[in-house]
């Protein structure tokens, strides 16, 4: 079956460390979005990424990195530089990049400060 | 850009009856939207979009309706089953940077 896998679905992380979240999708699509869920809020962009070798910041980019490299993948990187990560991270995928194409989401990752 | 607002934070429906959820936007040169339902610790799922070139369109027990003098959009769901209990939300559109913005959307309580 097509989909999008993120992984762990629970991380953990001393303070000051890096992180990395994986997402993997095989559903062929061409772009992909990295988003950040805290309680009582909606939805907030982080990066994402419309073709391969090209992403744009999204609202709240600072203290997180992406990468890429391949088609299927689009890992985040939550840096040191990120004060507050504990959250809920989603990761989606649409078959094109563009506001109104249907994004397809993975089942988020919950990031937690040791 | 497309402005979408949400007004009802929640929701409480009567197994079997009609849930109706609402939109109001403000651009009418966008007329394209998407719903999405989101269960807690999961990714929302697209449930159903509406283009202006409609003013309906069904999916199953999924009706979102689009007038577009009032720049109104709703979504039915009949008959309302326990397993409709979710946050429900009908993102900002935003051609220029080609994103979606979501807001905290309408959280949908199925009463058995």
């Amino acid at each position: 079956d097509g989909g999008i896998t993120q992984s762990p679905k629970y991380l953990f992380r001393k303070e000051g460390q890096n992180v990395t979240l994986s997402c993997e999708q095989n559903l062929n699509h061409d772009a992909m979005y990295w988003y950040r869920q805290d309680p009582g809020q909606g939805l907030r962009l982080i990066y994402y990424s419309q073709i391969v070798n090209d992403f744009q910041k999204g609202d709240i980019a600072e203290g997180y990195s992406v990468s890429r490299e391949k088609k299927e993948s689009f890992p985040l990187t939550v840096t040191s530089a990120q004060k507050n990560p504990t959250a809920f991270y989603l990761c989606a995928s649409s078959l094109m990049g563009g506001a109104d194409q249907p994004q397809h989401f993975g089942d988020g990752t919950r990031l937690s400060i040791l | 850009d497309q402005q979408v607002k949400q007004n009802s934070p929640s929701l409480s429906v009567q197994e079997g009856r009609i849930s109706i959820l609402n939109c109001d936007y403000t651009n009418s040169m966008f007329d394209y939207f998407l719903w999405y339902k989101k269960y807690p610790a999961e990714g929302p799922t697209f449930l159903i979009s509406i283009s202006s070139i409609k003013d309906k369109n069904e999916d199953g027990r999924f009706t979102v309706f689009l007038n577009k003098s009032a720049k109104h959009l709703s979504l039915h769901i009949v008959p309302s089953q326990p397993g409709d209990s979710a946050v429900y939300f009908c993102p900002n559109l935003n051609f220029g940077n080609e994103k979606l913005t979501f807001g905290t959307g309408t959280r949908l309580t199925i009463i058995p």
